[in-house]
């Protein structure tokens, strides 16, 4: 199966800052990468799909890039309500994946 | 405006077999795909495998042998059995819709927390 690497476990921030979150696959999958946000005791939020595609509602604050193996999300400026985790998902092959989670949390 | 509640047992004791229902509201279940999704305790999401309008199905291979799912277009529900429970099957279950065809989750249940024990 694919696995997904989000190589930083934590990412410290401060309200106003640029977020860059990344999503590494163990293989190609093409485009077919989403990002999700999970806040606690809730279930998580589509926010991006097919690499670079926003959800509707989604803010244009939240954009991602990548295509084959490396991707990134990026949030230009944390608003308070954005501090949360936050998971990519391959639907490239089945089964389909998801990385183990970056939390951003306020600095 | 579509919703999905899950339903069913918070405590399933080991060797048993966990049930859980999810009421869809707002859509018919004939129209869309539909997953179910887990997330153990403090840790990240696993699917379990989906289910689609046809009732055809796709399990996670690590689970494929313990998991049935099925719908009941009566009730507008759809339904997981996980048979053969351990302590490691504890977690979160989310019922889920897919994002049209694609492989991208859309809409989600509040999810059920389950306790294997």
């Amino acid at each position: 199966e694919i696995v997904l690497t989000q190589s930083l476990a934590t990412l410290s921030l401060s309200p106003g800052e640029r977020a860059t979150l990344s999503c590494r696959a163990s293989q190609s999958v093409s485009t077919y990468l989403a990002w999700y946000q999970q806040k606690p005791g809730q279930a998580p939020r589509l926010l991006i799909f097919d690499a670079y595609n926003r959800d509707t509602g989604i803010p244009a604050r939240f954009s991602g890039s990548g295509s084959g193996t490396d991707f990134t999300l990026t949030i230009s400026s944390l608003e308070p309500e954005d501090f949360a985790v936050y998971y990519c998902q391959q639907r490239s092959d089945w089964p389909w994946t998801f990385g183990q989670g970056t939390r951003v949390e306020i600095k | 405006q579509v919703q999905l509640q899950e339903s069913g047992p918070g405590f399933v004791k080991p060797s048993e077999t966990l049930t859980l229902k999810c009421t869809v509201s707002g859509v018919s279940i004939t129209d869309y795909y539909w997953a179910w999704i887990r997330q153990p305790p403090g840790k990240g999401l696993e699917w379990i495998g989906y289910i689609l309008s046809s009732g055809n199905t796709n399990y996670n291979p690590s689970l494929k042998s313990r998991v049935t799912m099925s719908l009941d277009t009566s009730k507008n529900q759809f339904s997981l059995k996980l048979s053969s429970v351990t302590a490691a099957d504890t977690a979160m279950y989310f019922c889920a819709r897919r994002l049209g065809t694609s492989g991208w989750i859309d809409t989600w249940g509040q999810g059920v927390l389950v306790t294997v024990s």
